[in-house]
């Protein structure tokens, strides 16, 4: 199957800091990417959907100024959370399409958990 | 409204079959994918159904019945390592993955 990277896998950071998160899709190229967020024990919360070379599209209720996404190459979408806080702190996941039109199937990069001090 | 229904939890022992069972109510409907995600750890993707019927995989298999909104997957000769949640993602007619909370699947010696 088609591979994504996640880079960091790990981030403790003291509040009020700016933490990037990176997706990659290794072997293939993904004009759709996903990012997801996770808390304990709870099911995945989609925040947005990443197109190359427009603007993402948000979910309802996730601050678009405060979780900022670049999809600025086919193989590249990042996730900026700004001004972090503790209550960001979460498992966040990436996503990517890959496949023919229709039969896309998403594949999911390794996560990323971000601990807010 | 969207929704999907799966049981929170289920039990089974080593070798044995468990079959978990999915209902599911969409906007519109493009296949539906089954999930895996152990504790802590990012989901990996198991399979694909946009068709009625029944798609093996090893000892994975997966079956779609879309006129009843229903679909299930199948797992035998169960290992420890099959331990884990179990996610049914129908896909809307926004090709978006729509989530549940999923199966959490306890296997015992």
């Amino acid at each position: 199957g088609a591979v994504v990277s996640q880079h960091p896998s790990w981030v403790i950071c003291k509040s009020g800091t700016s933490v990037k998160i990176e997706c990659r899709s290794l072997d293939f190229q993904a004009t759709t990417m996903f990012w997801y967020r996770q808390f304990p024990k709870q099911s995945l919360m989609l925040m947005a959907t990443s197109n190359e070379g427009s603007k993402a599209t948000y979910e309802q209720g996730v601050e678009k100024d405060k979780f900022l996404i670049n999809h600025a190459s086919l193989t590249l979408s990042t996730l900026t959370v700004t001004s972090a806080h503790p209550e960001d702190s979460s498992f966040y996941i990436c996503s990517a399409r890959s496949g023919a039109e229709g039969q896309e199937t998403q594949y999911f990069g390794p996560g990323t958990r971000l601990l807010v001090l | 409204g969207q929704n999907i229904d799966q049981p929170t939890e289920m039990t089974a022992t080593e070798g044995a079959i468990v079959q978990i069972n999915c209902t599911y109510q969409t906007s519109g409907f493009n296949g539906l994918f089954w999930y895996q995600q152990h504790a802590g750890e990012a989901p990996t993707f198991l399979s694909y159904n946009v068709l009625d019927g029944l798609e093996e995989k090893g000892r994975f298999s997966s079956f779609l019945s879309r006129s009843k909104g229903y679909s299930y997957l199948l797992l035998k000769e169960l290992q420890m390592k099959d331990s884990a949640s179990y996610l049914c993602a129908p896909m809307d007619s926004n090709y978006q993955l729509i989530w549940g909370a999923g199966t959490k699947l306890i296997i015992k010696p």
